[in-house]
């Protein structure tokens, strides 16, 4: 079956470094989204790439998705405390629009 | 408006109880989904239910059922626990891009 995997597994930067998650399928895929999960908390949408090397950014936080559609990766410049929790991506195959594929998470913490 | 919600927020079964983890969302979306979430591996999909009335196996479906009992709910059954079903079970409603997440129920099983 499809499977999404993501590295590093952990990150612990001190505010105000960048960071990056890297996201690989190895299958392609029609579109990757990806989340946001707080300690304690459930994850949370922050967007979705669907066209092949597309770029797309939210204040702080940059988005890649792959010209072959397998991987996908997401930027934070210059980290704060509140960027703290794990990141996840996950990706619809062609054929299989009702699932989600959920990467392994990247968990990022931030320190002063 | 609460979203996507679940009930009970927590809960400790002993080997072989049965119980019902309850799911509703008020966003009248088609899709809803469990997951659950073990460390280190991400949210893996148990089951999903495309539209009222149909539901499919995810990628860990094996000890669970479903019932997608009307458009709003969406209930997951554990018939006998087991210790491996520790973990932390989520809930979620599709719209077009997104899906919604409800707020979790912890689960141990002794």
């Amino acid at each position: 079956g499809q499977q999404v995997m993501q590295i590093p597994q952990y990150q612990h930067v001190q505010e105000g470094e960048d960071f990056t998650t890297y996201c690989n399928s190895s299958t392609t895929l029609s579109n990757i989204q990806w989340y946001k999960q707080r300690p304690g908390g459930h994850p949370v949408f922050l967007i979705q790439l669907v066209k092949s090397g597309e770029v797309k950014k939210q204040k702080r936080l940059t988005f890649q998705f792959g010209e072959a559609k397998k991987n996908s990766s997401l930027h934070i410049t210059a980290t704060q405390t509140t960027d703290v929790g794990t990141y996840f991506c996950a990706g619809t195959n062609t054929g299989t629009a009702s699932k989600l594929t959920f990467g392994t998470g990247t968990r990022l913490q931030v320190t002063l | 408006n609460a979203g996507v919600t679940q009930t009970p927020k927590f809960q400790v079964l002993k080997t072989g109880q049965s119980m019902t983890l309850q799911c509703a969302q008020d966003m009248n979306h088609n899709s809803m989904y469990w997951y659950r979430q073990d460390p280190g591996m991400g949210l893996r999909l148990i089951y999903y239910s495309a539209s009222e009335g149909t539901t499919d196996k995810g990628e860990v479906p094996n000890g669970y059922n479903v019932s997608r009992l009307n458009k709003r709910e969406f209930s997951l059954r554990l018939e006998s626990a087991a210790p491996s079903q520790t973990s932390v079970y989520f809930c979620a409603a599709r719209s077009v891009n997104e899906q919604f997440f409800g707020p979790g129920t912890r689960l141990t099983v002794l």
